[in-house]
């Protein structure tokens, strides 16, 4: 069964300190893979997504995510937090053939001065 | 481009009452257009996926009678909350998939719903 994990529910960073968040899936194939960004009470922002090519993906806000076949792995890392980072990040995967979005449970992110 | 919007951004109703929300891809014709309901400090959870002139499809365990999903055209889809009851409020995002290109979900900034 497709699935998608993310295995830390909080993380806490000092501010300047770099960050990564864990993401790993259970699909049958090689699907698309998303990461999304949450402010309390808003919508869900894209932060960056892979397709295809390289896999190393850089989004916005200094964020960038390495795809890693062999582990099944999409972590999303930053290499120096801000105060403003301070959310709730969602892992997705995508069926390259269908409307299957897999979404996982999240991780929040505090961030301390 | 892949602009989702929805109306209303947040809505009060009383218990029994139905409640309408709107989903709109403004730049973009959305084959497929999904609804997720989002608990607090909990991930998105699908509830239902709707094709353009098609009857929905609900997810296990979603009261179809209860969350009435239109698909009208290819820009709009509306959620209808019938006869809501304080257990619904949560927080719905709307979502949709282009026409075009690599698949994705575009998403709405979703409708706080309230019932009192």
């Amino acid at each position: 069964a497709q699935s998608v994990t993310q295995p830390d529910i909080h993380i806490t960073v000092s501010e300047g300190a770099s960050l990564e968040l864990r993401c790993n899936y259970s699909y049958g194939a090689t699907p698309y893979l998303f990461w999304y960004v949450q402010s309390p009470g808003q919508g869900l922002q894209l932060l960056l997504k892979y397709f295809s090519g390289d896999t190393l993906v850089q989004g916005i806000k200094g964020f960038e995510a390495e795809f890693k076949r062999s582990q099944s792995s999409f972590n999303l890392r930053k290499p120096s937090v801000h105060w403003s980072d301070a959310a709730e990040y969602f892992c997705a995967v995508g069926a390259r053939t269908g409307n299957q979005f897999y979404f996982g449970t999240g991780t929040s992110l505090t961030v301390i001065p | 481009g892949a602009v989702v919007s929805q109306h209303p951004s947040w809505v009060i109703c009383k218990s029994g009452t139905s409640v309408k929300i709107e989903c709109r891809s403004l730049d973009f014709q959305a084959t497929t257009m999904f609804w997720y309901r989002q608990f607090p400090k909990q991930s998105l959870m699908l509830m239902a996926t709707s094709n353009e002139g098609s009857k929905a499809t609900y997810e296990q365990g979603v009261e179809k009678d209860k969350f009435l999903i239109n698909h009208a055209s290819l820009t709009l889809s509306t959620l209808t909350v019938t006869s809501a009851h304080p257990e619904d409020s949560s927080f719905y995002i709307c979502s949709a998939s282009s026409t075009s290109g690599p698949y994705e979900q575009y998403f709405g900034p979703g409708t706080r719903l309230t019932v009192t």
